[in-house]
């Protein structure tokens, strides 16, 4: 198993308060994605990171927030949360040949 | 740019039926490399394999195997004598293999239910 970690598994939140997810991993690969799944709608990128500070955004990248100041961290934070962000997020990491992907096993957040 | 379309949403079968998944990819990279995930009702992502744009062999594991044809842009996964415990959602992807970001595109999945 690549060594992916999230937290937290589960939130229940509010509309309207800033809500951040932390992916952990022990592999010490360079790239970290941060994705969305919800129906109908397939894995969806919302950022990623090339390394320590080096962030870009996805397709569906607003309202987010990403931040990466060690190469085993990398935060996704949710400003203001809004109930369409309700979703299961997954983390990401690239595997050794760098082209698969490795998942965490993602955190279920429901915003109320 | 890249597109991945697997085009059965959900495909009911009955245990020990043969299934395949089918999966079409365009992009206009010449080096690229193919992927399947799978994804159980328990919710984590798996990788099943990876097939390099340059290598068309076909692919056996178990029950399971993987036809790619570039003739055709498609990378269709076969289950054979197929298990409750096949139950779930499959994803084709597909990334560049040169330079970028290695971000893959994924395809919207296919719901395989299989039945007892």
């Amino acid at each position: 198993d690549a060594g992916i970690t999230q937290s937290p598994r589960h939130k229940v939140t509010e509309t309207g308060t800033p809500v951040t997810l932390r992916c952990h991993q022990t592999e010490n690969h360079r790239y970290m994605y941060w994705y969305r799944q919800d129906p109908g709608h397939g894995l969806r990128l919302i950022h990623y990171s090339y390394g320590v500070k080096d962030t870009d955004k996805g397709e569906v990248s607003d309202g987010y927030s990403v931040s990466r100041s060690k190469t085993e961290d990398f935060l996704l934070t949710l400003e203001s949360a809004t109930s369409s962000q309700t979703s299961v997020y997954f983390c990401a990491i690239t595997g050794t040949s760098y082209n698969e992907q490795f998942f965490g096993p993602g955190t279920r957040l429901t915003v109320l | 740019a890249q597109k991945v379309t697997q085009a059965q949403t959900e495909i009911s079968v009955v245990e020990k039926e043969d299934v395949t998944l089918d999966c079409v990819y365009e992009t206009r990279d010449t080096t690229y490399y193919l992927f399947w995930y799978k994804q159980p009702p328990s919710g984590e992502l798996v990788f099943l394999i990876r097939r390099n744009s340059f290598d068309e062999q076909n692919e056996i594991s178990g029950r399971y195997s993987w036809n790619f044809q570039k003739s055709t842009s498609s990378f269709n996964f076969t289950i054979t004598a197929s298990q409750v415990v096949d139950s779930a959602v499959y994803f084709c992807a597909l990334s560049e293999a040169e330079g970028g970001s290695y971000i893959p595109t994924f395809g919207r999945g296919t719901s395989l239910i299989v039945h007892p």
